[in-house]
């Protein structure tokens, strides 16, 4: 079991360009969230996708992010026209179905900084 | 919406002392309740997580108790050693049952 794996683990952008994060979840497993964590506001719910569709964005902020899930083995979050405030790092969890958000498998995060 | 204040946000302990956590929540609807640790660059490590209806759990020298009439939930960690060294978040979530509202975490120092 490799876990979820997030790639890439560390993303230097400029500040306007874009920035796409690749999340794979466990095999198996239904539900995928993605998680902002920075030094200011902590541990920050952004989404969240079960069998593949989106069920609560609430968390994202209303522009420039958008995340898809195509299939069963990854989901990406997407990140346009990035801003310096953009920097984090952004973590992707998974679990199965019938398991609550109590019990989530995260992966190692990607850290993106934005110039 | 829910609030949840993590106390200490530092914490130094000697080696085999025991290590406290302590998380209190606001909404009184929450049923999930997890301690996740993160080592240093690494993901959010899940240590264990209760749900509403129980109140104490141990596993592999670590205890969890759940207070729901104070809303507060801790984690104690017996007989820490250095490689328990790492940040702690504990982390709760409401009916919805899918959105985790985590504590500000606390860094563990076990000196050996």
């Amino acid at each position: 079991n490799a876990g979820v794996i997030q790639t890439p683990r560390h993303k230097v952008t400029g500040k306007g360009q874009e920035a796409t994060l690749w999340c794979e979840p466990i095999s198996g497993h239904s539900a995928v969230f993605w998680y902002r964590q920075t030094i200011v506001q902590g541990l920050e719910f952004l989404t969240y996708f079960r069998n593949q569709a989106p069920i609560d964005d609430s968390g994202m902020p209303k522009e420039r992010f958008s995340a898809q899930m195509p299939n069963q083995s990854h989901s990406t979050l997407k990140i346009q026209s990035t801003q310096p405030q953009d920097s984090a790092v952004y973590l992707c969890a998974s679990n199965r179905l019938g398991e609550g958000a109590e019990t989530l498998y995260f992966g190692s995060g990607t850290r993106l900084t934005v110039l | 919406g829910e609030q949840v204040e993590q106390r200490p946000p530092h914490l130094s302990v000697r080696e085999g002392d025991s290590a406290i956590i302590i998380c209190t929540y606001t909404d009184s609807a929450t049923a999930y309740f997890s301690w996740y640790k993160q080592e240093a660059g690494a993901g959010l490590q899940l240590l264990m997580s209760v749900l509403s209806n129980v109140d104490r759990k141990e596993e592999q020298g670590l205890t969890v108790l759940l207070n729901k009439k104070d809303k507060r939930l801790s984690l104690n960690l017996t007989a820490a050693h250095p490689g328990d060294s790492a940040v702690y978040f504990c982390a709760v979530s409401a009916n919805m049952g899918y959105k985790l509202t985590f504590g500000t975490g606390t860094s563990l120092l076990v000196d050996p």
